[in-house]
């Protein structure tokens, strides 16, 4: 039980377009998930807390215009880069948090901006 | 305010050895503390919690882990490592189960045969 997906698992696109990450928790239902941005090497950095029905809540420093998230169902988040720049490069992870307390992660989506 | 720190980046160890990975924790209220570990290009697979029950915490693959308070630690181990244990693990620290989860910067922890 447990499981968090994450789609795609890899995405390359231009410099200045938009991609969207979605996370799924399969086998039980998550009224917040979160979204972490990990950098080669280095440990998880929190961006943001989504919270199904209401907007999210982003890490100072995070720009909330450009990484767009909405959390429609207590199964499904999603997190839209916009206008994406080669800085944006990173390995993104979502988590998402059952009724008892923990938080469970899904397998990351690498994201390349060329 | 709520920290953690994971002593050591890399530890190395041959199989069939003691694994030890070092956390310490800061928190002003009582914590919940976690083990995840992380193989490359994958997710966190959460290995073990404390939630204030039981000070020590037997987790999934043969790991565990012993909450002190009087040391603020909450270090990881496991009595005989295998190949398979390679990849990096993260200490995390919480206020509660409903509030956000702080990470240690990870440890990677390599088995030679």
């Amino acid at each position: 039980g447990a499981v968090v997906s994450q789609h795609p698992s890899w995405v390359i696109c231009k410099s200045g377009t938009s991609v969207k990450i979605e996370c799924r928790s399969l086998d039980f239902q998550a009224t917040t998930m979160f979204w972490y941005r990990q950098f080669p090497k280095q440990s998880l950095m929190l961006m943001a807390t989504s919270n199904e029905g209401s907007k999210a809540t982003y890490e100072q420093g995070v720009e909330k215009d450009k990484f767009l998230i909405n959390h429609a169902s207590l199964t499904l988040s999603t997190l839209t880069v916009t206008s994406a720049h080669p800085e944006d490069s990173s390995f993104y992870i979502c988590s998402a948090r059952d009724g008892e307390e923990t938080q469970y992660f899904g397998p990351g989506t690498r994201l390349l901006v060329l | 305010a709520q920290s953690v720190t994971q002593l050591g980046s890399h530890v190395s160890v041959s199989e069939g050895a003691l694994v030890l990975l070092r956390c310490n924790y800061s928190s002003s209220v009582p914590p919940y503390l976690f083990w995840y570990v992380q193989y490359p290009n994958q997710g966190l697979q959460l290995l073990l919690k404390y939630t204030s029950a039981a000070t020590l915490v037997k987790g999934i693959n043969g790991f565990e882990a012993e909450f002190k308070k009087s040391e603020t630690s909450f270090h990881l181990t496991k009595p005989s490592a295998h190949m398979s244990d390679a990849a990096e693990y993260f200490c995390a620290v919480s206020h509660s189960g409903y509030s956000t989860l702080t990470f240690g910067k990870g440890t990677m922890l390599l088995v030679s045969p």
